[in-house]
């Protein structure tokens, strides 16, 4: 069955304390990777999307990476507000038109 | 920017009531995506419209139906409500030319069943 798994479960961080979340996969014919960020209560919000191993994209403090199993979120120097759950997803390799398989996601405390 | 919308943000009902959400996506995102979110669970696929055709269905109840109108708009109609559907039902749009994983999801409706 495919599979999102995503790790740690939590994290704790304080402010300026870097760290990654890791995102792995055995979505066979993996069609991309998908961040996204969850904040309580709201709709996931997209990050990034991931194609092909060794991509990179990065938006402010973020940066995420795709290897051949595995997708990181690489957070540098982290403030309050980067607080959320950040979700990894995949897409269902037999649906052609966007069906995404979740992971439970890494709910990301930073603290001052 | 424009973003999705959902109706209504909250909504209490009472077992073996009918419920409808509404769901109006970006202008010109031609795929509308409904999604089911139970609490400390991650969103799950229920089923998906492009261009006003169902084009996905996934672990969605036989007491639930949706479609997608000439507007573009979606609804999703829930019918001998049960405890056990109340979550958050969120609604994510997309536009076809931006790859099938970048979904723009509503702030949600928030259904509790009594």
């Amino acid at each position: 069955e495919d599979q999102v798994t995503q790790s740690p479960e939590a994290l704790r961080l304080q402010e300026g304390e870097s760290s990654s979340l890791n995102c792995s996969y055995t979505v066979s014919g993996l069609r991309g990777l998908f961040w996204y960020r969850q904040d309580p209560g709201k709709g996931p919000e997209f990050l990034f999307t991931l194609y092909s191993a060794g991509e990179e994209k990065e938006k402010e403090r973020l940066k995420a990476t795709l290897t051949k199993k595995e997708s990181f979120l690489h957070i540098t120097a982290p403030k309050p507000e980067d607080s959320a759950t950040y979700l990894c997803a995949g897409p269902d390799r037999g649906s052609t038109l966007g069906r995404l398989y979740f992971g439970r996601g890494t709910q990301l405390t930073v603290w001052p | 920017a424009a973003g999705v919308i959902q109706s209504p943000r909250h909504l209490i009902k009472e077992k073996r009531e009918t419920a409808t959400l509404k769901c109006y996506p970006i202008p010109r995102h031609d795929t509308v995506y409904w999604y089911q979110q139970g609490p400390g669970q991650d969103p799950q696929f229920l089923i998906s419209f492009y261009e006003k055709m169902q084009s996905d269905k996934g672990s969605i109840p036989d007491r639930f139906s949706a479609q997608q109108f000439s507007d573009y708009h979606s609804e999703l109609n829930m019918s001998s409500l049960e405890l056990g559907d109340s979550a958050l039902y969120f609604c994510a749009s997309s536009p076809r030319d931006r790859g099938l994983g970048e979904q723009y999801f509503g702030p949600g409706t928030r259904l509790t069943v009594t």
